[in-house]
């Protein structure tokens, strides 16, 4: 069965630049959730779909960070514009459900110059 | 707000020697608390979940269990290849992950 997708892996960006990352789940997860990682830190959720329905966006910074999931299915988060503080790696992952555990996928990590 | 602490930060292990790692938490309505194992450059790997006190699970060389406090992740006899970093996480009323900032074990040959 195929994983978490992400692309692209990598990103460097100078700060004040634009940029979007790409998440296909594992097919049937109806939950998606995208984290943010800084170095040495835990993940810590940005924004939590159920379908194509936002559950929890509590935490993303909305001045900069959007993020839509098409269909229920690929979802794509984007930062504009980007600031230094941004540079961390971020992590798609999915679930069955809520309480399911998740599944990650390898991560995209920026780094904003 | 759900808090996640824990211990220790780094871990050095010769192979063969055998340790536990702590996970302490504050959380409002416990769902379940999840154990997840990291590698440099991958997304978290999925381990264990735990959903009451004194509940335990195993999976090869690693067993994690449960308080109305905290967890441990305990290692028996590990080898090289279970040095990674391993990260707690609780559920609670809100639903999602909190995650700790984890445990970075390296177990040396």
């Amino acid at each position: 069965e195929a994983g978490v997708a992400q692309s692209p892996r990598y990103k460097i960006i100078e700060k004040r630049q634009s940029v979007a990352f790409w998440c296909n789940p594992i097919s049937g997860h109806a939950t998606l959730y995208w984290y943010q990682q800084i170095l040495g830190q835990g993940p810590k959720l940005l924004i939590q779909f159920q379908n194509n329905g936002v559950v929890d966006d509590s935490q993303l910074p909305k001045d900069r960070f959007s993020a839509e999931r098409l269909k229920g299915v690929d979802s794509t988060l984007k930062i504009q514009p980007a600031k230094l503080e941004d540079s961390a790696v971020y992590l798609c992952a999915s679930s069955l459900g809520v309480l399911y555990e998740q599944f990650f996928g390898p991560g995209t990590r920026l780094t904003v110059l | 707000e759900d808090q996640v602490t824990q211990s220790p930060e780094a871990l050095r292990l010769q192979e063969g020697e055998s340790s536990s790692l702590n996970c302490s938490y504050t959380v409002s309505g416990l769902r379940g608390l999840f154990w997840y194992r990291q590698d440099p450059g991958k997304g978290p790997e999925f381990l264990f979940t735990l959903y009451s006190a004194g509940e335990e699970k195993e999976k090869e060389r690693l067993k994690a269990t449960l308080t109305k406090k905290e967890s441990f992740l305990h290692i028996t006899a590990p080898k090289p290849e279970d040095s990674a970093t391993y990260l707690c996480a609780v559920s609670g009323s809100a639903r999602q992950l909190t995650f700790g900032s984890g445990t970075q074990l390296t177990v040396l040959p």
